[in-house]
This record gives C-alpha cells, structure tokens and sequence, in this order.
C-alpha cells in the first residue's frame, strides 16, 4: 500500500486563524480524501481532492471554510480556516488502493488540531 | 438512524477468548464492505476486507449477509495486542466509505 505523510502532525491553534494540512504520497493515486474525527467519534468525510478541479465537498462542508488543493496526483492541502473550538478535531487524508477491484482506503497519519 | 450502527462496547475480555462484533448498514446498494482497526491516537488501518463468501485471515473471520444487511468479525484466542477499536466501513453511493462509530475491544491478562 501507498505510504502517506502528513505535516504536521499536531498543533494547537488560535480561534480566528487558519491552519493549511499537507498530505504527501510516495505514488501517484487519482483518489485522495480529507477526513475529519472528532474526539470520541468515528471519521466523517469532508470532501474528495480532485486533481486539476475543484473539490467534492460532502454535506455539512463548504469550500470557504476547508479549502483544498490538489495540484499533483501526490499531493494535496486542507486548509481549516477561521479556526473555532469547535474544530480541534484529526484531520485525516486517505488515498484509494488503485491495485485492488474494491474502495480499500489507506490513511495517513493524521494532524491533530486544538483551537483555544 | 445511522448508516452504520455498531454496538460502542467495551468489550472486555480474558486473553484466549473468542469475541464477536457484529455490525448493520442501512444501505442494500452499499457493494463493499470492511472493518479496520484503530489504535489509541493512531489513524485507522485495515484489518480485512468482507466478502460475500465470508472470509478469514489467521484468527480473524469476516462475514457478511447480505439480505439482513449485517456484517460480523469474530477474533479467535484474543491476544493482548488485539486490543483497539474496530470500525464497521461500508461503501455508500459513488463509492464513499462510511464508517462506524466503532467497537472497542480490551483484552485482559
């Protein structure tokens, strides 16, 4: 499976700023993803990196609040804007296994985020 | 109702035990189905994939029916190192994956 990396790995943050994640593959791969994992809570999809086109937000994620970018197929950003409390949360990027007939999905190691 | 339900456990047992997790999906267009397991403060991983025929790796066992849209994982002769949460994972439409709140396992020595 593909390995992913992820900086930085935690931070803690001001309410009002923004924090930029980056997501790094050491293979090409068409689908990336951005997830978020609340404390004690499962993972929820934020949107889909679409390479060379806007992003694929899911319910409840706009674009002005967690803009991506995604100018190669190895690599993208999410930037988690006008930071409140109620975002300290992982963030996660996940890649699709493109060898396989199935949705596997690997996941890096997270960026966890605390806004105080 | 949740998309994916699993009972939030713990799940504490002796080293050696057989537990069973089992999980429900609402979707009956969902195609793909997996559990991965989560460490404390790690990301998740994949344990298995499920298939319609069932399927086993080691002590692991996953199955899968389809008509009771139920998915289970059965852990034989638990180990110390199994102890995690394990995600229930289901493909939604166009192929998202939808997690599960998780169960999580301890096993005791």
């Amino acid at each position: 499976s593909a390995v992913i990396s992820q900086k930085p790995s935690r931070d803690i943050c001001q309410r009002g700023t923004s924090l930029t994640i980056q997501c790094q593959v050491d293979s090409q791969v068409t689908m990336m993803f951005w997830y978020r994992q609340q404390p004690g809570q499962s993972l929820t999809l934020i949107a889909t990196a679409n390479q060379g086109s806007e992003a694929t937000y899911e319910s409840g994620f706009v674009i002005d609040k967690f803009p991506i970018s995604r100018p190669n197929l190895t690599f993208s950003t999410l930037t988690v804007s006008n930071m409140s409390p109620e975002d300290s949360s992982i963030y996660l990027c996940s890649v699709e296994d493109e060898t396989g007939s199935s949705y596997e999905q690997y996941f890096g190691p997270g960026t966890r985020l605390t806004v105080t | 109702r949740k998309e994916v339900e699993q009972d939030p456990g713990p799940f504490n047992v002796p080293e050696g035990a057989t537990v069973a997790f089992n999980c429900t999906y609402s979707n009956s267009a969902s195609q793909s189905f997996f559990w991965y397991r989560q460490d404390c403060r790690k990301e998740p991983k994949l344990l298995m994939s499920v298939y319609s025929s069932g399927n086993e790796d080691g002590r692991f066992t996953a199955q899968l029916n389809r008509a009771s849209q139920y998915i289970s994982l059965l852990i034989r002769d638990s180990k110390l190192s199994d102890s995690a949460t394990y995600l229930c994972v289901v493909t939604g439409n166009t192929g998202k994956l939808i997690f599960g709140q998780g169960t999580t396992l301890q096993v005791k020595p």
